[in-house]
């Protein structure tokens, strides 16, 4: 079981928006920055977001992140065939380790 | 444009000591502030973190899994790897290295290699 809460699975029509939660405590999430991971079908994960809500350069501004208490949030707008992936959070825990969510799902209807 | 590939041991037989090189391109592994990591994810399964080095050497891991792991850098060469002692069935799964930020309250990758598929089986 992950330290971090993801839903399996969200969906949307194309331009549509949807957003995914990410869970966690004040042991992580709480008191540390959170980032995102996109992970197209039989591909490695790339860097989404960094520090809650900061964009690689070459990441369009349809995907935005937000961090609120001891939880975040992925949002992706103007949704996309090619968007279709699983999308993971991750930060550091207390604990002294690194941690993921369990990932998400994105189905473009 | 920094590109990281993984090498190594494609089949490994339980018991046995899995070994996995990330050989680093477009970019010096010496250069300040980034740490150099392993991450696994299992079949259909979550990722998990072993833990990072820095071109120093100085290295720090995950305690779930400290007792079995090593991660070593070779600046000279550019690399740096991962050593898993005692490997089971459990340990099968895609191996990725990645390029870590470590700051204060702050750990993320930005560059991960494409990932190397390891099997454990006799």
């Amino acid at each position: 079981q992950s330290v971090l809460t993801q839903p399996p699975s969200v969906s949307a029509a194309p331009g549509q928006k949807v957003t995914i939660s990410c869970s966690g405590s004040s042991s992580n999430i709480g008191n540390n920055y959170v980032s995102w991971y996109q992970q197209l079908p039989g591909t490695a994960p790339k860097l989404l977001i960094y520090e809650n809500n900061k964009r690689p350069s070459w990441i369009p501004d349809r995907f935005s992140g937000s961090k609120s208490g001891t939880s975040a949030t992925l949002g992706i707008t103007g949704l996309q065939t090619g968007d279709e992936a699983d999308y993971y959070c991750g930060t550091w825990d207390n604990s002294l380790s690194a941690v993921f969510g369990g990932g998400t799902k994105v189905t473009v209807l | 444009q920094l590109q990281l590939q993984e090498s190594g041991s494609r089949l490994v037989k339980p018991s046995q000591t899995l070994s996995l090189t990330c050989a680093v391109s477009g970019g010096s592994i010496s250069s300040g502030g980034y740490s150099w990591s392993w991450i696994r994810q299992p079949p259909g399964r979550d990722l998990e973190w072993f833990g990072y080095v820095y071109h120093s050497g100085s290295t720090y891991y995950n305690p779930s899994l400290k007792s079995r792991v090593t991660i070593s850098v070779e600046t000279s060469k550019n690399q740096f790897s991962l050593n898993l002692s005692s490997v089971t069935a459990a340990d099968t799964a895609v191996y990725y290295c990645a390029r870590a930020v470590r700051g204060y309250n702050n750990y993320y990758m930005d560059v991960w290699g494409k990932g190397t598929t390891v099997t454990v089986s006799s």
